[in-house]
Formats: structure tokens, C-alpha cells, sequence
């Protein structure tokens, strides 16, 4: 089963880059990495996605190295509306794709002014 | 407008009083799955569907049904809720080819007194 870890919380200030991390040791070699943005209430938004190196949308950029144990999402000059829980996505098959998700507890992020 | 939506938003019923959500999809996605938030622990998946017919169980199915005889409607029943089930409720779709991208429902609180 693959599961993802994050940190639980993190703090910045307005304008800063922001960077969180998502451990996904056994993700199913023919899986993407997915990443959501919730704010209370409301349900996961879809930030961005990607398979291996580097992917870049109008709101962040996500980082997955070769080996694809882990990725980086990188939001740049963040601002208060920034402000929300993160979480990272997998399948939980470790070869194979199940389409059963795991969610994880999420990256909680606070932008400070 | 591309949506997921859910009914009912709010609901406040007893212990083993027999409730339907809906949830309906107007994108023909193939996927659609239920989860539940409880705070402190993520989103977790309950059930989720690949076509019409097809369902599964997710990480957390005791207590629900679902059934998925069109492909736009994907309603989640509790037969016999109890206040453990007391929840936020997202229902999510996508298509099921080969990318992980869920569209989210705006959720439904439920609470079973």
C-alpha cells in the first residue's frame, strides 16, 4: 500500500516562495503525483500533476525527482488567499494502479503579512 | 458550467434513520468516488465507482452502500446511520484515463445525533 507523508504545518510571509514536500515511497510505477489545495469547508481543488521532472502551471510548480519517491510543490510569492490546507495524491497500488486514493492528513499553511 | 453537485448540503437526522446523498456530475466522467473529513484525519476514500455497474470499496466502506446505474449519478446511502458517521462528505469525479485529476463536490455536512 502507498501512503504519502507531509509536514503537518507550515508558516510563511507574503512574497515568499514556499516549497512542501510529499514522501511517496512505493507509488505504482505508471501513477501521477497530484496535488490539492482545500480551504475550510470546501472541497480539495486541483493544483497540478506530474510523472517525473519538473511541471509548471500558472500557480505553482511541482518538482519529482528520477527515482519518484518524493515531490516538491512550489508556490511562488504567495499571498494571504494562499492560506490552506495541501495534500498530495496517490494511488495506492505500489506497482500496479488500484484507483483507490490516499490522501493523507495534508500540509497546513498559514501565510503571514 | 462543469460541476460536481450535492444534495443535500446540510442534514441533521437520528441514529438509524435511512439517508441518501446524492451526488450527479455533468462532465461524463467514468470515476467518481465518495469520501469523508473528519479533522485530524484527511480525506478518506469510503466508495468509488469506474463506470456504471462498476463499484468499489474504498479505505473506509463499513456503514455505506452505493450504487452507480447511470453515469452521471453516484449516491452514497446509509442504511442505518449511527454518530460516528457524523461527517463532511465530498463526492469527486474524473476521467478515468490515466490521470489522477478530481473535480470535488462542495461537500455535504451530515450529522447523526
Amino acid at each position: 500500500l502507498a501512503k504519502t507523508t507531509q509536514p503537518i504545518s507550515m508558516d510563511s510571509y507574503e512574497g515568499q516562495e514556499v516549497n512542501i514536500t510529499c514522501s511517496h515511497n512505493n507509488i505504482a510505477t505508471n501513477d501521477y503525483i497530484t496535488w490539492y489545495q482545500q480551504f475550510p469547508s470546501q472541497g480539495p481543488r486541483f493544483i497540478i500533476q506530474g510523472y517525473k521532472t519538473k511541471v509548471t502551471n500558472e500557480v505553482a510548480s511541482l518538482f519529482i525527482p528520477a527515482d519518484r519517491k518524493s515531490s516538491t510543490l512550489s508556490l511562488p510569492r504567495v499571498s494571504l488567499s494562499d492560506t490552506a490546507v495541501y495534500y498530495c495524491l496517490g494511488d495506492s497500488g505500489v506497482e500496479v494502479r488500484t484507483y483507490k486514493y490516499i490522501f493523507g492528513t495534508g500540509t497546513r499553511l498559514k501565510v503571514l503579512a | 458550467e462543469a460541476q460536481v453537485t450535492q444534495n443535500p448540503r446540510y442534514l441533521i437526522t437520528v441514529t438509524g434513520k435511512k439517508l441518501t446523498v446524492t451526488c450527479s456530475q455533468n462532465m461524463n466522467h467514468e470515476y467518481m468516488s465518495w469520501y469523508r473529513q473528519d479533522p485530524g484525519l484527511g480525506l478518506r476514500q469510503i466508495y468509488y465507482s469506474m463506470n456504471v455497474e462498476v463499484t468499489d470499496k474504498g479505505d473506509v466502506p463499513e456503514g455505506y452502500k452505493v450504487s452507480r446505474k447511470e453515469k452521471r449519478n453516484f449516491p452514497l446511502i446509509l442504511e442505518s446511520p449511527s454518530p460516528n458517521q457524523t461527517s463532511l462528505y465530498f463526492c469527486a469525479s474524473s476521467s478515468a484515463g490515466g490521470r489522477n485529476e478530481q473535480f470535488f463536490g462542495p461537500g455535504t455536512r451530515l450529522t447523526v445525533l
